[in-house]
C-alpha cells in the first residue's frame, strides 16, 4: 500500500529553527510537495522536490532523498504566523497526490 | 478574485438529504481535483477532471457521490442521501496543466459539510 508518515505535532520557539520530517512508500514517484494549512483554511503550496538535494526558498527549505524515501521541511527564524499544519504529499506513478496526515506546528513565544 | 472559489462555505444537511457543492477553478486551469478532508487528517483524493473529462473517480467512497464538470470550468460535487460519515471539509483544487505534468495545485477554501 501507499504510506506517508510525518509527526502528528511539534512545538518550537519563536525565532528558532524546526525540521519536519516525512517518509514515504508509494507506487512510483513523480515528486514531493509540501503545503502549509492554517486552521480552517485551504492548503497553500510551499515547495516541490523531484531531484535529490536541498531547495531553499527564503526562510523555508525542503530536502529530498529518493533512495531513502525521505524528505524534510526546514523552517528558520520562526514567526508566530508559522503556526499551522504542514502537509507532505507525494505524486505517485498515476500523477495522483498521496497526502500525509499533516504535522501541526505550535510556535511559542 | 483570481483564486479558486467554492460555495457554500458551510452546509448543514439532515441525514438523507441531497447536497451539491460548487467549485470555480482558476480561469484557464486544465485540471480540477476534489478532495475530502477529515479533521486532523490530510486531504483524501476523490476525483479528477482534465477539462470536462473525468479521468479518475477511484476515490469516490460510494455511488452516492457524483461529480461533473460539463463545460470544463465550474465543477459540482453532488452527494445523495447524505450520511453522518459524509461530514468533512470538501476541498477543490485546480492546476494549470493536465495529467502527466507535475504542477502545483491551488486550493479553494473548502466547504464544511455537517450531516446531522
Amino acid at each position: 500500500g501507499q504510506n506517508i508518515d510525518q509527526p502528528t505535532e511539534m512545538t518550537a520557539t519563536e525565532g528558532a529553527i524546526v525540521q519536519i520530517n516525512c517518509t514515504y512508500q508509494t507506487s512510483g514517484f513523480n515528486g514531493l510537495f509540501w503545503y502549509q494549512q492554517h486552521a480552517g483554511e485551504a492548503p497553500t503550496f510551499l515547495s516541490y522536490n523531484v531531484l535529490d538535494g536541498l531547495e531553499e526558498k527564503g526562510r523555508f527549505s525542503s530536502f529530498l532523498s529518493r533512495s531513502k524515501g525521505y524528505s524534510y521541511l526546514l523552517l528558520k527564524e520562526l514567526q508566530m504566523k508559522d503556526s499551522a499544519s504542514y502537509l507532505c504529499a507525494v505524486l505517485d506513478s498515476n500523477y495522483q497526490l498521496i497526502w500525509g496526515a499533516g504535522t501541526k506546528l505550535i510556535i511559542k513565544p | 478574485g483570481a483564486g479558486v472559489s467554492q460555495s457554500p462555505r458551510y452546509k448543514v444537511a439532515k441525514r438523507g438529504q441531497d447536497v451539491a457543492l460548487r467549485c470555480d477553478p482558476i480561469s484557464g486551469h486544465v485540471s480540477l481535483f476534489w478532495y475530502q478532508q477529515a479533521l486532523g487528517q490530510g486531504p483524501e483524493f476523490l476525483t479528477y477532471f482534465q477539462n470536462e473529462a473525468q479521468l479518475d473517480k477511484s476515490g469516490l467512497p460510494s455511488d452516492r457521490f457524483f461529480a461533473e464538470r460539463p463545460e470544463g470550468s465550474v465543477s459540482t460535487l453532488k452527494i445523495q442521501r447524505t450520511q453522518q460519515e459524509d461530514s468533512a471539509v470538501y476541498l477543490c483544487a485546480s492546476s494549470l496543466k493536465g495529467t502527466g505534468v507535475p504542477h502545483e495545485q491551488f486550493f479553494g477554501p473548502g466547504t464544511r459539510l455537517t450531516v446531522l
